[in-house]
């Protein structure tokens, strides 16, 4: 089945810097990569997503890119606030109605 | 759009009692709702995969009769913790998924702190 790793597991950035989070799957049947920032007491909320057609999106500060052939993504964000401060999850899925795998989150500290 | 509740937001019962969490769709018809555990600074573990209309499929691991699911219409799916114990305290978040998704997007409610005393 889907295995999708995440790098870092932590992350501490000074407020203005990007912080950039990667992940990889081993399933090359997925097809969606989603993003998900979840703070403290709360539920996930979906960040950004990217499709397997496409090779990168943009959202305001925020961005991912897909490599396919390497079968890695990647978020990007760029000049962090310290509302950013948050876990962050990668996920993929795999064909099928079958439930998304995600990554084991990284915690994205913003120092101000 | 693409909004999930859950009720309540947290919980503190006694040891031995049962107690439900509420998983609803607001927007949108949920064909698939998931529902998840997740412990302190740890990823969100699946426990079971819920279709309207049709039995749980419950992950290796989690026990059916204690964790009870039902996706009795499109919008609304329950999780019953049975009998809790001090250990089931956890963090409960269930994510819904819509049948007009082409890609298998899931939106995720806000989450149910659970404390069994």
């Amino acid at each position: 089945g889907e295995n999708v790793e995440q790098h870092p597991s932590t992350l501490s950035v000074q407020e203005g810097d990007s912080a950039v989070i990667k992940c990889t799957y081993s399933d090359s049947a997925s097809n969606y990569f989603p993003w998900y920032k979840q703070e403290l007491g709360k539920g996930p909320q979906l960040i950004i997503d990217i499709r397997s057609n496409v090779g990168e999106k943009k959202d305001q500060r925020i961005a991912v890119t897909l490599n396919k052939t390497a079968k890695h993504f990647s978020l990007h964000i760029t000049e962090t606030q310290p509302e950013d401060s948050a876990v962050y999850f990668c996920a993929a899925s795999p064909s099928g109605n079958t439930p998304l795998v995600f990554g084991k989150g990284t915690r994205l500290s913003v120092i101000a | 759009g693409a909004v999930v509740s859950q009720h309540p937001s947290w919980v503190i019962c006694k040891s031995g009692t049962s107690v439900k969490i509420e998983c609803r769709s607001l927007d949108f018809q949920a064909t698939t709702m998931f529902w998840y555990r997740q412990f302190p600074k740890q990823s969100l573990m699946l426990m079971a995969t819920s279709n309207e209309g049709s039995k749980a499929t419950y992950e290796q691991g989690v026990e059916k009769d204690k964790f009870l699911i039902n996706h009795a219409s499109l919008t609304l799916s329950t999780l019953t913790v049975t009998s809790a114990h001090p250990e089931d305290s956890s963090f409960y978040i269930c994510s819904a998924r819509g049948f007009r998704s082409s890609y298998n997007e899931q939106f995720f409610g806000p989450g149910t702190r659970l404390t069994v005393l």
